[in-house]
């Protein structure tokens, strides 16, 4: 049971494109979604995040766009660059409702490749 | 200064030994977690421990054991290893009821 679903696996941009990264989740009760970015050999690293009151986020050239009716998400990582080529998970949480226990579910990651 | 020190960073075991894999964060936070990566299931959820106590355990196989002996530390004790247990195994950390996690660098564990 995959709660939190990501696509495209894979995607390609040309550095200084608008690339976006989609992600759906089935469980009402989630409320936080974090973006993370992890790079070959490391951890993910947390990138931007979202409550599920806003609709918008922005941080510099991430946005999150978020449709709590259609429990959609989306990245966008505007003018990419090649250091931008990493893999990007959506993850999600149910802050309000857990009572501590604040785990967060991903997604199965979107690998982002830049070209120069 | 790494926040979150995970040892060892790669880990040969024999099928049917046992290992402990170390995680120890200096962010001064109070709950920390187990994930597992592999090709199969990307970052799936292991334990959370907040204040020391078990939160949520989502491993169906109890050779899997989370040992908190320290407010700082979640250790990882894996039994009876099998190859399907080949993985990189990432500690996290956070703020009790914030879900912003810190990751580790992971262990990288090969089960021959």
């Amino acid at each position: 049971q995959q709660q939190v679903r990501q696509s495209p696996q894979s995607l390609t941009v040309w550095e200084g494109e608008t690339a976006i990264l989609n992600c759906s989740y089935e469980n009402s009760a989630f409320d936080y979604f974090p973006w993370y970015q992890q790079f070959p050999g490391e951890g993910p690293a947390l990138l931007i995040a979202i409550r599920s009151v806003s609709d918008k986020k922005e941080d510099g050239r991430f946005t999150i766009f978020f449709n709590k009716r259609e429990k959609k998400l989306s990245l966008h990582i505007t003018d990419s660059q090649p250091g931008d080529s990493a893999t990007y998970f959506c993850a999600a949480s149910a802050e309000g409702a857990t009572g501590g226990n604040n785990k967060l579910t991903f997604g199965q990651g979107t690998v982002l490749s830049v070209i120069p | 200064d790494p926040k979150i020190i995970q040892k060892p960073k790669y880990l040969v075991a024999v099928t049917g030994s046992e290992k402990i894999l170390i995680c120890e964060q200096y962010l001064g936070h109070n709950a920390m977690y187990w994930y597992r990566q592999s090709a199969k299931k990307p970052l799936e959820f292991m334990f959370s421990y907040s204040y020391q106590k078990l939160m949520d355990n989502q491993t169906a196989s109890s050779r899997f054991q989370p040992q908190s002996s320290k407010k700082n530390h979640l250790d990882l004790q894996i039994t009876a290893l099998k190859p399907d247990d080949s993985a990189t195994y990432f500690c996290a950390s956070s703020q009790t009821g914030n879900s912003d996690y810190t990751f580790g660098s992971g262990t990288r564990l090969l089960v021959i």
